[in-house]
């Protein structure tokens, strides 16, 4: 079974800091995902990522960086981090999707609380 | 551009009884359709998949998904639910018409509760 594991189940931070969640893989997949989950809002998508150091913004990428030196490890970072980014983040992973239709593997999340 | 829906945030339904979480859909190609499956504090787990083919789909724990390309629906449905069924279910949907984007669009989820 495809196994994604997030770091940090639950982390605190405080405003203006520089937060890192990790996310790593172990199906040797190409493609990796960051959404933040919030009620009523669903999952969007943070970045992605296709390949080692290949990245590409989603819906939301304001505040966020990303960096994939290894193909099983997909970061996500928050610059300064601010209380708006309080959230429950989700990694996801999958294979290259030749016909588009390869479901994601998910991580367990990070709840993320900046105050 | 492509979007979901899901109608519905709370679906209540009694243990033993038919259970149905709706989704629709915009694309503008072939649609690819997903539910996943949230139990809490932990990440989605994915239930089913249309692609092409039948309009039925089974997946995982007895689910099953109705697509109806007329009404541009694709509703999950359980003949039976039982308690632990209880959790929160997203619709995705990928366009198959965008070719070379990764991107899956998911509906803002419906929380099913099912009452012993």
């Amino acid at each position: 079974d495809v196994k994604v594991t997030q770091s940090s189940r639950y982390l605190v931070k405080r405003t203006g800091e520089k937060v890192f969640l990790e996310c790593v893989q172990d199906m040797d997949h190409e493609n990796m995902f960051w959404y933040r989950q919030d009620p009523g809002l669903g999952l969007r998508l943070i970045y992605f990522s296709y390949d080692v150091k290949m990245k590409e913004k989603g819906d939301i990428p304001e505040g966020y960086s990303v960096s994939r030196e290894k193909k099983e490890r997909f970061s996500l970072i928050l610059e300064s981090a601010s209380t708006n980014q309080t959230s429950m983040y989700l990694c996801a992973s999958n294979t290259l999707p030749r016909e588009y239709n390869q479901p994601q593997h998910f991580g367990d999340g990070t709840r993320l609380s900046i105050l | 551009a492509q979007s979901v829906a899901q109608p519905e945030d709370q679906v209540n339904v009694a243990e033993g009884n038919p259970l149905t979480v709706k989704c629709t859909y915009s694309v503008s190609g072939n649609p690819y359709l997903f539910w996943y499956v949230q139990y809490p504090n932990r990440g989605l787990q994915f239930l089913l998949k249309y692609i092409t083919g039948d309009n039925l789909v089974k997946g995982s724990y007895g689910f099953e998904a109705e697509f109806n390309k007329s009404q541009t629906s694709f509703h999950l449905k359980k003949p039976s639910a039982l308690v632990s069924d209880s959790a929160l279910y997203f619709c995705a949907v990928r366009d198959g018409a965008s070719s070379g984007t990764y991107k899956y669009i998911f509906g803002t989820g419906t929380r099913l509760k099912v009452l012993a």
